[in-house]
């Protein structure tokens, strides 16, 4: 039973180039929430979609920063136009389709560097 | 700012011993803790958790004892081992109000054990 899965897991971008980072959730999960963890620092929670909807991205920036969850395929954050303090690791979570206080589970993340 | 915080930062303990860590938290509409592990360059891995009618529950050489009168979530470990080795996260599951379940996570304790 594979967990959730995140690629790539490191990412080297420039700054102003785009960085879009996948997440795949556990078998049978249908929640997805976004984190970003800076060093030496806890979790922030960023977005929670379900399949084709987001339900609450209040921890989003208001700007360069996008995510969805199509019907078809993994989750995608998108980050454009990046700059230095967009270097973190991102991680996902999933959940099951039953209540939202299920247990989130989290996969390995993607560290993103931006030179 | 943030509604969860952890009273020490850093712990070592000698292997074998049982291990303490505290957390603080502030909301008291909460009403789902958990407590994950994450070792260096992976993802946080769950331990153990508890909802808010219950005030301690066992796992595998893990406990967690929630006191909601002073907002005190801890997590015990009984015998520990060199692969304890970690900073363990609480995180706090609540409501954001807008239909979402977001994990809020404090800072963090770096466990190191002494062999």
């Amino acid at each position: 039973n594979a967990g959730v899965m995140q690629n790539p897991r490191h990412l080297v971008r420039r700054r102003g180039q785009e960085a879009r980072l996948r997440c795949s959730p556990m078998k049978g999960h249908s929640h997805v929430y976004w984190y970003r963890q800076l060093p030496e620092e806890g979790l922030k929670f960023m977005v929670y979609l379900q399949k084709e909807n987001i339900i609450d991205e209040s921890g989003m920036p208001k700007e360069r920063f996008s995510a969805e969850f199509p019907k078809e395929g993994p989750s995608i954050l998108r980050i454009q136009q990046v700059v230095r303090g967009d270097s973190a690791a991102y991680f996902c979570a999933s959940s099951p389709p039953s209540r939202s206080t299920d247990t989130q589970y989290f996969g390995p993340g993607t560290r993103l560097t931006v030179l | 700012g943030e509604s969860v915080g952890l009273h020490l930062p850093t712990l070592s303990v000698q292997e074998g011993d049982n291990s303490i860590i505290n957390c603080a938290y502030s909301n008291s509409a909460s009403d789902y803790f958990i407590w994950y592990k994450q070792e260096s360059g992976k993802g946080p891995q769950f331990i153990i958790d508890i909802r808010s009618n219950m005030d301690k529950r066992q796992g595998q050489r893990v406990t967690v004892l929630l006191n909601k009168t002073v907002k005190h979530l801890s997590l015990q470990i009984a015998a520990t081992q060199p692969g304890d080795s970690a900073v363990y996260f609480c995180a706090e599951n609540r409501n954001s109000g807008a239909g979402s379940y977001q994990l809020t996570f404090g800072k963090g304790t770096k466990l190191s054990v002494i062999p």
